[in-house]
């Protein structure tokens, strides 16, 4: 069965400072990976997805996130937040070909202090 | 821009009472999901739809819920008995089936 693994319920940065947020996941066949953000009293907003392809996608924002096989990962980076960016972050894993059946983590609230 | 709604924003129900939460799916969309975060928790699926019937549940979704496409823009949620467990977010989404899902605002349901 898949599951979803977001290390770190909260994070909290400095503005400037890089932005990564983990994920690991568990998955028999090559999984479709997917970022969202979640901005308060918001939906879910799409940042990135990796389904095939090239390993390191870039999203929204000016997120990245690198799907590494080996390490079953696709841990979510920016290399300079924001206050903007202050949100929740859900990563999802889909293994049936579809982008809507989703699996997500516990997701993981991002602060950035000024 | 193309976006899913959702009506209402927030939902106050008696414990017992039938709700229907509403959503409309982008109109070229042809798969529609739920989903439900009760508070402090992961987001959670419930069920898919597609061609007018459910595709795939979970266990979450047990007799006490259906899904309904009444028409060509709707897209609903039926909570037939509420129950103070289901409290919770619910995010209604849709795809065209070869992209991602978008989601809506969510219905913020709590059972008193």
């Amino acid at each position: 069965a898949q599951s979803v693994t977001q290390l770190g319920s909260h994070v909290s940065v400095s503005e400037g400072a890089l932005v990564l947020l983990r994920c690991n996941y568990s998955s028999s066949v090559p999984p479709y990976l997917f970022w969202y953000v979640q901005y308060p009293n918001q939906g879910l907003q799409l940042l990135l997805k990796y389904t095939t392809g090239a390993t390191l996608v870039k999203g929204i924002n000016g997120f990245e996130a690198e799907f590494k096989k080996s390490e079953t990962s696709f841990h979510l980076t920016k290399p300079s937040a924001h206050m903007s960016d202050a949100a929740e972050y859900f990563c999802a894993v889909s293994d049936d070909g579809s982008q809507g059946n989703l699996i997500f983590g516990k997701g993981t609230k991002l602060s950035v202090k000024p | 821009e193309p976006e899913v709604t959702q009506t209402p924003s927030h939902q106050v129900t008696q414990m017992g009472q039938e709700v229907i939460l509403r959503c409309v799916p982008i109109s070229n969309h042809l798969y529609f999901y739920w989903y439900r975060q009760i508070l402090g928790q992961k987001v959670e699926f419930l069920v898919s739809f597609y061609n007018n019937e459910i595709s795939e549940k979970s266990e979450i979704f047990d007799d006490q819920f259906s899904v309904e496409r009444p028409d060509g823009s709707n897209f609903t949620l039926k909570i037939r008995s509420t129950k103070l467990e289901d409290s919770a977010m619910y995010f209604c989404a849709s795809c065209q089936g070869w992209d991602e899902a978008f989601f809506g605002q969510g219905t913020r349901l709590t059972v008193v």
